[in-house]
Parts: C-alpha cells; structure tokens; sequence
C-alpha cells in the first residue's frame, strides 16, 4: 500500500514551452501533497504544500506563477512548470501524505527528471 | 530555526560490517522524526517514524532509535543492495518535513 506515482518519469523541453507533472496516490486518498526539487547530491528542498481543492502554499523563494500547482482531487496534483528555462532543470518529486500505522506519514513518488534546452 | 544534521555525509563499509548513521536535530515542538532511503534517480522510500525519546524500530538489517536530540540509523551486518543515501527527516509544528542533506551508504562484497 501507499503507493505515489508520477507521470512522465523524465521529460525534455525546449526553452520558453511548459511542462505538467502529474502526481498521483494510487491507493489511498491524500488531502496533503507536496512538492520537492532536489539538485545533483543535495537533499530535497520543499516548493510547495498542496490541499485539495485549496490554494498551495510555497516557500519563500519560489514563483508561484511559474510553478503553477493543482490539487483537483484526493489522488491527483499536478505541477506546471510555465515557459521553462535551463536553470528550472532538475529532479522533481512529488509526495502525499498518507496513514501508515495509523500516523500520518509523506510516501514520495518516483520522480520526474526535466531537463530544458 | 529548525535545522537537521546527518553525519557522516558518506560511509563506506565492508559486507557484514556494521556501523551507524546520525541524525541530529534542533527543533521546537518535535512531532515525529522520519528515515527515508533514497537510491539514484529515484523517490525517497519509507523506513521508520519516530515520536518519542527512547523509542526504537526494527526492519531487517535496520533500527532506528530516538532521543530528544539526535536519532541513529544502526545496519546490522549490512549486504550490497543497502547501498544507498539515507535521510533524516524531522517535523515540527506544520506538516512540512524539514531534511538533512543525507549519508550516502557504500557497501562493498
């Protein structure tokens, strides 16, 4: 169980053109998703909190009109990533709060690798 | 400020020799304390909560333990495919999970 997936798991675009990045909790409802990028040996660094059918929240530092994100549904969040530049290249992975031993806990998807030209 | 810090940032073992990780935190209000491995080019993977000083986990080769300021990661006797980089991951008065930057584990034949 807790299984998050994320769609496409790589993508290349050229720059100037935007990216969506589905992330999905496939067997269990998640109000709470998050979004992290994470650079070559660093660790993850939060964008974004997402509730459903609300407004995310982003960190300080980061654009919200060029990460758009939406949280239409208990399994489904989607990051935009708007006339994409080489310096938005990165890993970006996805989580979703679920219950594990009855405790919340993040389960994280796969990832998806962007690389812009 | 909340902060989190994993020691060492890479250790190299031998099959079968054991060893620990450590993750030390600063933080105010601790509501739980997560272990993630990660392996390249792939979505951190679930290992342990902690809540609470003196608590303890088990999963195979692994055990997580808690005190109120660091939390330690022991491999027993680990084999190859433990290799990977391991995080430490705290959260405090939000939902937000605060990281370290990671051990990365080697495990040699």
């Amino acid at each position: 169980g807790a299984v998050v997936s994320q769609h496409p798991s790589w993508v290349i675009c050229k720059s100037g053109t935007s990216v969506k990045i589905e992330c999905r909790s496939l067997d269990f409802q998640a109000t709470t998703m998050f979004w992290y990028r994470q650079f070559p040996k660093q660790s993850l660094m939060l964008m974004a909190t997402s509730n459903e059918g609300s407004k995310a929240t982003y960190e300080q530092g980061v654009e919200k009109d060029k990460f758009l994100i939406n949280h239409a549904s208990l399994t489904l969040s989607t990051l935009t990533v708007t006339s994409a530049h080489p310096e938005d290249s990165s890993f970006y992975i996805c989580s979703a709060a679920g219950l594990a031993d009855f405790q919340e806990t993040q389960y994280f998807g796969p990832g998806t690798r962007l690389l812009v030209l | 400020e909340d902060q989190v810090t994993q020691s060492p940032e890479a250790l190299r073992l031998q099959e079968g020799e054991s060893s620990s990780l450590n993750c030390s935190y600063t933080v105010s209000g601790l509501r739980g304390l997560f272990w993630y491995r990660q392996d390249p080019g792939k979505g951190p993977e679930f290992l342990f909560t902690l809540y609470s000083a003196g608590e303890e986990k088990e999963k195979e080769r692994l055990k997580a333990t808690l005190t109120k300021k660091e939390s330690f990661l022991h491999i027993t006797a680990p084999k190859p495919e433990d290799s990977a980089t391991y995080l430490c991951a705290v959260q405090a008065g939000t939902d937000k999970l605060i990281f370290g930057t990671g051990t990365r584990l080697q495990v040699f034949p």
